[in-house]
């Protein structure tokens, strides 16, 4: 079967770092996307996994482990603009997107 | 990237009723995608569209209340035939980069409520 688990809801104070995680099974992978989705706007391109490892860009990070269906990204210095759902998502090739439900961060000031 | 224009951006709709939405790209794209998000959920993908042939319907959507037309390569639109309340969500737009990432590039979504 399909399954993308992530937190549904997590709270930080501006300024801090924040993670948030994500296990998945899925038939087929070809990569892991992490969205960034404004309430009552499209989702926007954060990052993308294929191979084990940290992908760092600027205050975002993504770390996958195939092996162990689990990826992560990573928020430093968090703004109040941060706060938005962030979607965990796999990519089983062919045009295939599974999403993940999706994790709403609010950042406190 | 692509840039992708979707609209009506929302619209308040009475149930019986249909409300066609258009996805304009500003590329040539192969594979065109709808999505539907219903509140609080994630993303479901409701069919996948190529130009030139019907479009392919994941389980659970069918063509008479989802009829989608792909007339060129920077073109779709879908219908939401005989609207109920359930109908009310966001339908976004998607398109495939056409790069080794293989990044999905969504437009602005229309967010649907049906009264």
């Amino acid at each position: 079967g399909q399954n993308i688990d992530q937190p549904t809801e997590m709270t930080a104070t501006e300024g801090a770092i924040v993670q948030i995680n994500c296990t998945y099974q899925t038939s087929g992978f070809n990569g892991l996307f992490w969205y960034q989705q404004h309430a009552g706007e499209a989702p926007t391109f954060l990052s993308y996994n294929v191979l084990d490892g940290l992908e760092e860009k600027g205050r975002f990070s993504s770390f996958l482990s195939r092996s162990k269906g689990y990826s992560y990204l990573l928020l430093k210095e968090l703004q109040m603009k941060d706060s938005a759902s962030y979607l965990c998502v796999c990519y089983s090739g062919t045009y295939k997107y599974i999403f993940g439900t999706g994790t709403r961060l609010k950042v406190l000031a | 990237s692509a840039v992708i224009s979707q609209k009506p951006s929302r619209d308040i709709c009475q149930r019986g009723t249909s409300l066609t939405i258009q996805c304009q790209v500003d590329s040539q794209v192969t594979m065109m995608f709808w999505y539907r998000q219903q509140p609080g959920q994630s993303l479901t993908l409701i069919a996948t569209a190529n130009q030139g042939s019907e479009a392919t319907y994941e389980s659970g959507f069918v063509i008479d209340k989802f009829p989608i037309s792909r007339p060129n390569l920077t073109f779709s639109t879908l219908t939401v035939s005989n609207m109920s309340p359930e109908d009310s969500s966001i339908y976004l737009c998607s398109v495939e980069a056409q790069a080794v990432n293989t990044e999905a590039f969504f437009g602005q979504g229309t967010r649907l409520t049906v009264v």
